[in-house]
């Protein structure tokens, strides 16, 4: 199976400033037959579902603010929030969809 | 709009089991496979195991292997997910999902809040 990671667990960002999720997969999510990276983020404020944010690692869903991005390839991939809103406060997680899916353990994005 | 509708909040003894429905509206019930994850109190996201209705065909994560039966009932448009032999620690709240066109999890239910309690 393939575990994800996060970092940090936890980081507060003044409103407007980037904020910079890390995520890592114990082996590539890419597939080599279509380019595409297996990866998803999803935002979850407390008391809500998850929601979709971004999968292909960085195909923002239909919706989705643009200050929000997702990069990288293989094993490493960064989510992104350009300029914090407060609105922007809740736990992201990335999930791979690879193989059996999982997801990381989360990072808490709290106003500084 | 696809929507998702769970039933309501279930509090139940250690070693019975539970049933959890999704009722899915605003789409094409069979032609999507529904996920099911689950989150333990202050916890992070655990995937259990989709069906794929129009197939009849489920999968499950290895952790609940045994333990969990998923099921989709395309007449109604409805998910099951079916989980015995409870622990304390199956304590959580139970969360379907569509997977969409690209393999995402693009809608959600609200929660079903499993309490396993004696």
């Amino acid at each position: 199976d393939i575990v994800m990671t996060q970092s940090p667990d936890s980081l507060a960002v003044s409103l407007g400033e980037r904020a910079t999720i890390n995520c890592k997969s114990s082996q590539s999510v890419l597939y080599s037959s279509n380019n595409k990276n297996y990866l998803a983020w999803y935002q979850q404020k407390p008391g809500q579902p998850p929601k979709l944010l971004i999968y292909w690692a960085s195909t923002r869903e239909s919706g989705v603010p643009d200050r929000f991005s997702g990069s990288g390839s293989g094993t490493d991939f960064t989510l992104t929030i350009s300029s914090l809103q407060a609105e922007d406060v809740a736990v992201y997680y990335c999930q791979q969809y690879y193989s059996t899916p999982s997801f990381g353990p989360g990072t808490k994005v709290d106003i500084k | 709009q696809v929507q998702l509708v769970q039933s309501g909040a279930e509090v139940k003894k250690p070693g019975s089991s539970v049933k959890v429905s999704c009722k899915a509206s605003g789409g094409t019930f069979s032609s999507y496979a529904i996920s099911w994850v689950r989150q333990a109190p202050g916890q992070g996201l655990e995937w259990m195991g989709r069906i794929i209705p129009i197939l009849g065909i489920a999968n499950y994560a290895q952790k609940f292997q045994g333990r969990v039966t998923i099921t989709a009932d395309k007449s109604t448009s409805t998910a099951y997910m079916e989980l015995s032999s409870l622990r304390s620690e199956d304590t959580a709240v139970y969360y379907c999902a569509r997977v969409g066109n690209d393999y995402v999890l693009d809608y959600w239910g609200q929660g079903t809040l499993v309490t396993v309690s004696s």
